[in-house]
């Protein structure tokens, strides 16, 4: 199974600021990789698909990069509704993984 | 709109079974390939199966954690998925998602396996 490496786990910052999460495969996933937000009592929802497409719907502070093992989020100016528990799932091999999660909080 | 509602979900013992049924509307049910995936308790998320298309012979995929015990299906008809969950284990509680892969998620169904 692919695992896939999620760091940090939880992250506290600054309105306006711009945060990173990163995830690391195990293997090259060859870019077949989603971010998700998930708040509390809610299920996740799609911010990034394919690395770096941004969802419908989704703010364009949000943005995905990446390629090969090593993939990242970035948030810029961070709003007080970015507060959530983010996710990142590799579908390139099942069984599809996802990694452990980061959870931001606002300062 | 897209929406995909589980229901079925609830406390059962251990060894028994549940089946959980997502139905969904707003794309086209036929085309696509579906997933079941879960949370735990401690926030863990978990692919479970997935079940492919008639084009692709309704190909079915299972996490090792379930495989023989749980078995995906859909009915194109009803534009359904079902996961009929046997042998549950108490680690099989958890918030039970239908998916549509990568798109679109339900809202959950808890699942809960305690004597």
């Amino acid at each position: 199974d692919i695992q896939m490496t999620q760091s940090p786990a939880s992250l506290s910052a600054s309105l306006g600021e711009t945060v990173t999460i990163e995830c690391r495969a195990s293997e090259d996933i060859y870019s077949n990789l989603a971010w998700y937000q998930q708040k509390p009592g809610n299920s996740p929802q799609l911010l990034i698909y394919d690395a770096n497409s941004l969802a419908d719907g989704v703010p364009s502070r949000f943005s995905g990069s990446g390629s090969g093992t090593q993939y990242s989020l970035k948030i810029n100016s961070l709003q007080s509704e970015d507060v959530a528990s983010y996710f990142c799932q590799q579908y390139n091999n099942y069984p599809f993984t996802f990694g452990s999660g980061t959870k931001l909080e606002i300062k | 709109e897209v929406q995909l509602v589980e229901t079925g979900g609830g406390l059962v013992q251990p060894g028994k079974s549940l089946k959980l049924t997502c139905a969904t509307s707003g794309f086209t049910f036929s085309n696509a390939w579906m997933d079941w995936v879960r949370q735990s308790p401690e926030k863990q998320l978990e692919w479970v199966a997935q079940i492919k298309d008639k084009s692709n012979n309704y190909a079915t995929y299972y996490a090792e954690s379930v495989k023989g015990r749980f078995t995906i299906s859909r009915d194109d008809s009803k534009s359904s998925v079902y996961l009929q969950m046997n042998s549950l284990k108490e680690e099989d509680t958890a918030i039970y998602y239908c998916t549509w892969p990568v798109v679109e998620w339900g809202q959950g169904v808890m699942v809960t396996v305690s004597s």
